[in-house]
């Protein structure tokens, strides 16, 4: 079993429409990431959160730490939100944070006109 | 902004041949990461950096080596490569355990 796993995989939706991706994740973390991937493009961070939520512009994403559980939303979609969206979790050793981040395989979206 | 560069978006080399892929960051970051991406397998840590001439080996160093001989630049080798080494390659840097910022990748193929 993957310690960080999305769902779902691959997601098609209407211009307009709501869009939730989710993240589960197993092990101790200092803090999630979601990431924003266009094809053939790099990797553009969108959020990095510990606690709560946060906000930023169409996109909110929640975190609940007791049930390692995280969702990104879209609002209002648009085809140019088509990307693969990439969770991933800061792990924690007995010494704290670390630098390494683990990685989900990804969402891709493809939002339709 | 924080810009990470790489040295080359597209690589096509032969087997056997040494590969140098570089990044650049212009934001005095002291970590830098070098990470492949594959289908179905997302990103692995190949190799990180936490400052100059300091590194460590991430989840899959095996055929890999990299250089940091100043904080802005970290270079990943590939002393020998071979076809399983054809992948994204992404480069990425951070300041202290925060948000890191990625470069564009290096689309490596090694015939």
């Amino acid at each position: 079993k993957n310690e960080v796993e999305q769902s779902p995989q691959n997601l098609t939706a209407q211009e307009g429409e709501f869009i939730t991706i989710n993240c589960s994740y197993s092990v101790g973390i200092s803090a999630l990431h979601w990431l924003q991937q266009h094809p053939g493009g790099g990797i553009v961070s969108l959020f990095m959160l510990s606690s709560g939520k946060k906000k930023h512009g169409r996109l909110i994403a929640t975190i609940n730490i007791q049930e390692k559980h995280s969702s990104l939303h879209i609002t209002a979609s648009h085809p140019r939100d088509s990307a693969v969206y990439i969770c991933a979790v800061g792990m924690l050793n007995y010494g704290g944070a670390t630098n390494k981040l683990i990685f989900g395989t990804g969402t891709l979206l493809a939002v339709q006109p | 902004d924080v810009k990470v560069t790489q040295s080359s978006r597209y690589l096509v080399k032969r087997t056997g041949e040494k590969v140098f892929l570089e990044c650049v960051q212009d934001m005095d970051h002291e970590n830098m990461f070098w990470y492949r991406q594959d289908p179905g397998l997302g990103l692995r840590l190949i190799y990180f950096s936490y400052d100059v001439k300091m590194k460590e080996k991430g989840d899959i160093p095996e055929g890999y080596s990299v250089s940091r001989e100043k904080k802005e630049r970290f270079s990943l080798i590939l002393e020998s490569a071979s076809t399983n080494q054809t992948s994204m390659y992404l480069c990425a840097s951070s300041l202290s355990w925060g948000e890191k910022f990625f470069g564009p990748g290096t689309r490596l193929t090694v015939l």
